[in-house]
């Protein structure tokens, strides 16, 4: 059955240090997206891809987030420097197309930054 | 600011017993309504989608839509210990490249 595949599931840094996560979507999704989950909150989205596009990174901390889809598959979302709060569970999904189709997500990444 | 509202629970129910979630939203203009389940730890996953108003049933489960009053809601008949989950709601912002509004969700216990 295909999957949105995400490595790491865990990660452990120090504040300061840089680090990535990475998202294969399910192959043919145009849509991919990055959320990012705090214990008891609903997803809130830091960006959106439609293809190799961004077409919403209104939430994204721009001056420490990046994130990019290079070809429009895989994806990679980058923190740097770390700061304690962006300890979080960061979750991929994709789409055929954005809003009306089902969002599939992969199992997500545990940050903790100490 | 478009909003998806959702009463966080947490919402106890005795086994066998009917759940009902609720959630209402903001945006006249959203088309799409989905209802997904999240296990602590876990990623969320789809239980049901919704696109026209009235009721979708699926198994034990049906959602039901009212555009007038901006207002989706989730049953869950015959209620199980393993439905015990948070869920979420999400609706499609028609406007803002058809971006997912989520609520916070609302936490289920299932008491057997």
């Amino acid at each position: 059955e295909a999957e949105v595949a995400q490595s790491p599931r865990y990660k452990i840094t120090e504040k300061s240090q840089a680090v990535a996560f990475w998202c294969d979507p399910i192959s043919g999704h145009a849509t991919l997206y990055w959320y990012r989950q705090i214990l008891g909150q609903g997803p809130e989205l830091l960006v959106q891809f439609q293809d190799e596009s961004v077409v919403d990174d209104s939430q994204l901390p721009k001056d420490r987030f990046s994130a990019e889809r290079l070809k429009g598959v895989d994806s990679t979302l980058k923190i740097q420097p770390a700061e304690l709060g962006d300890s979080a569970m960061y979750l991929c999904a994709s789409s055929l197309t954005a809003g009306d189709t089902e969002a599939f997500f992969g199992q997500g990444t545990r940050l903790t930054v100490v | 600011q478009k909003e998806v509202e959702q009463n966080s629970g947490p919402l106890s129910v005795p086994e066998g017993a009917i759940a009902s979630l609720n959630c209402t939203y903001s945006d006249r203009g959203s088309q799409s309504f989905f209802w997904y389940r999240q296990y602590s730890g876990k990623s969320p996953e789809l239980i049901m989608f919704i696109y026209s108003n009235g009721d979708k049933e699926d198994g034990r489960f049906t959602a039901q839509l009212n555009k007038a009053s901006q207002y989706v809601s989730l049953l869950i008949r015959d209620s199980q210990p393993s439905d015990s989950a948070t869920y979420l709601c999400a609706v499609n912002d028609a406007g803002n490249n058809r971006k997912l509004i989520w609520g916070l969700g609302t936490s289920l216990a299932v008491n057997p």
